[in-house]
């Protein structure tokens, strides 16, 4: 039973390229986070997606970040324009359900370097 | 903001003894808390967790320990063994808007000396 699973694990862009991560979460689960992680921080919660849905993006950056859960394929997470700061761990997590006792499995992440 | 807080950046312990990691909260709206382990290059792994209506959640090697009052969770691992050595991160979860949010602290790198 595969975990989560996210590509590519690492990423390097320049300046203004655009990132896109992707995130196939474990199967029979319909729930996928995105989380982002700055050097020596915790996770930070950026959004929440179901099948062909955005349920709680409140921690996305209004502009430049977006994502996406299509009804078929992994979720995508895109940063276009990157910034130097946009350098960071991105974890993507999935669970079975979306309720308070739905633990999230993460996935190994995607280290993002922008030059 | 800092909902949750690791106050200790670093936990050093001997092996065969007991760690104990603290974590602080200021929310009140959290229901439900969880405690994960990460290795370097990996995704944070689920540990243990405890919901708000108890005190106490037992796992082998790992006790939750929950004190609303105080706004504390602690988590304590007896014996303590190498392979624990990770970075230790608790998490609170919300539920809003039909969905569970999950706010993390800062992490705790606990080393286990042999």
């Amino acid at each position: 039973n595969a975990g989560v699973m996210q590509n590519p694990r690492h990423l390097v862009r320049r300046r203004g390229q655009e990132a896109r991560l992707r995130c196939s979460p474990m199967k029979g689960h319909s729930h996928v986070y995105w989380y982002r992680q700055l050097p020596e921080e915790g996770l930070k919660f950026m959004v929440y997606l179901q099948k062909e849905n955005i349920i709680d993006e409140s921690g996305m950056p209004k502009e430049r970040f977006s994502a996406e859960f299509p009804k078929e394929g992994p979720s995508i997470l895109r940063i276009q324009q990157v910034v130097r700061g946009d350098s960071a761990a991105y974890f993507c997590a999935s669970s079975r359900t979306g309720g308070a006792a739905g633990e999230q499995y993460f996935g190994p992440g995607t280290r993002l370097t922008v030059t | 903001d800092q909902q949750v807080k690791q106050n200790s950046p670093s936990l050093s312990v001997q092996e065969g003894r007991i760690s104990i990691l603290n974590c602080d909260y200021t929310n009140s709206m959290f229901d439900y808390f969880l405690w994960y382990k990460k290795y370097p290059a990996e995704g944070p792994t689920f540990l243990i967790s405890i919901s708000s209506i108890k005190d106490k959640n037992e796992d082998g090697r790992f006790t939750v320990f929950l004190n609303k009052s105080a706004k504390h969770l602690s988590l304590h691992i007896v014996p303590s063994q190498p392979g624990d050595s990770a970075v230790y991160f608790c998490a609170a979860a919300a539920l809003i808007q039909g969905a569970q949010k999950l706010v993390f602290g800062q992490g705790t790198r606990l080393t286990i000396n042999p």
